[in-house]
């Protein structure tokens, strides 16, 4: 299937720094992206749709200005938590599809493990 | 909006014995349902899709699930457990053109 790759998969920062998480589609395009947040040992939310050429479009409740959504090329799209506090600590995921809006499917990278000093 | 409600956050079983994994799910059209497996300190990986075809969804790894309209559940099963199923599961309906919307999740914990 379709791979989906994040990097980095750990990252320690300290407060008030800003951390660049990566999402690559490595064998297709996506013209469409999604970053998800997971808290520990709860599920998956939905923080953006991160659109190629276009701005991303935020969930309700998520600061945009917050959580920066850059999606410059078609196998690319980059998640920047700016000013980073304790509370923002935890499993970033982006996905992605291979296919049209009705393919249905998702590929999901590995996942980022952000830590807030 | 479509939502999924998984019943029972965590789940254990002996190894060899049968899985059985809830979800019902919330929708006001005809849906899209998913179950994904993730590991620890991992994405997510898919296991099986209902997509309005066969009600009877055969997955990855042995595992399949069965779409009950009438019960609106999406019930992923296994007829035999193995060491290597313990994982967390998640089931998701689609909402919109591709967004998911994600189930609290269920532990699966197999006892050897």
């Amino acid at each position: 299937g379709a791979v989906v790759s994040q990097h980095p998969s750990r990252v320690i920062c300290k407060s008030g720094t800003s951390v660049k998480i990566e999402c690559r589609s490595l064998d297709f395009q996506a013209t469409t992206m999604f970053w998800y947040r997971q808290f520990p040992k709860q599920s998956l939310m939905l923080m953006a749709t991160s659109n190629e050429g276009s701005k991303a479009t935020y969930e309700q409740g998520v600061e945009k200005d917050k959580f920066l959504i850059n999606h410059a090329s078609l196998t690319l799209s980059t998640l920047t938590v700016t000013s980073a506090h304790p509370e923002d600590s935890s499993f970033y995921i982006c996905s992605a599809s291979e296919g049209g809006p009705n393919t249905g499917e998702l590929f999901f990278g590995e996942g980022s493990r952000l830590t807030v000093l | 909006a479509q939502s999924v409600t998984q019943l029972g956050s965590h789940v254990s079983v002996s190894e060899g014995a049968l899985v059985l994994l809830r979800c019902n799910y919330s929708s006001s059209v005809p849906p899209y349902l998913f179950w994904y497996v993730q590991y620890p300190n991992q994405g997510l990986q898919l296991l099986l899709k209902y997509t309005s075809a066969a009600t009877l969804v055969k997955g990855i790894n042995g595992f399949e699930a069965e779409f009950k309209k009438s019960e609106t559940s999406f019930h992923l099963t296994k007829p035999s457990a193995h060491m290597s199923d313990a994982a967390e599961y998640f089931c998701a309906v689609r909402q919109g053109a591709q967004k998911l919307v994600f189930g609290q999740g269920t532990r699966l914990t197999i006892n050897p």
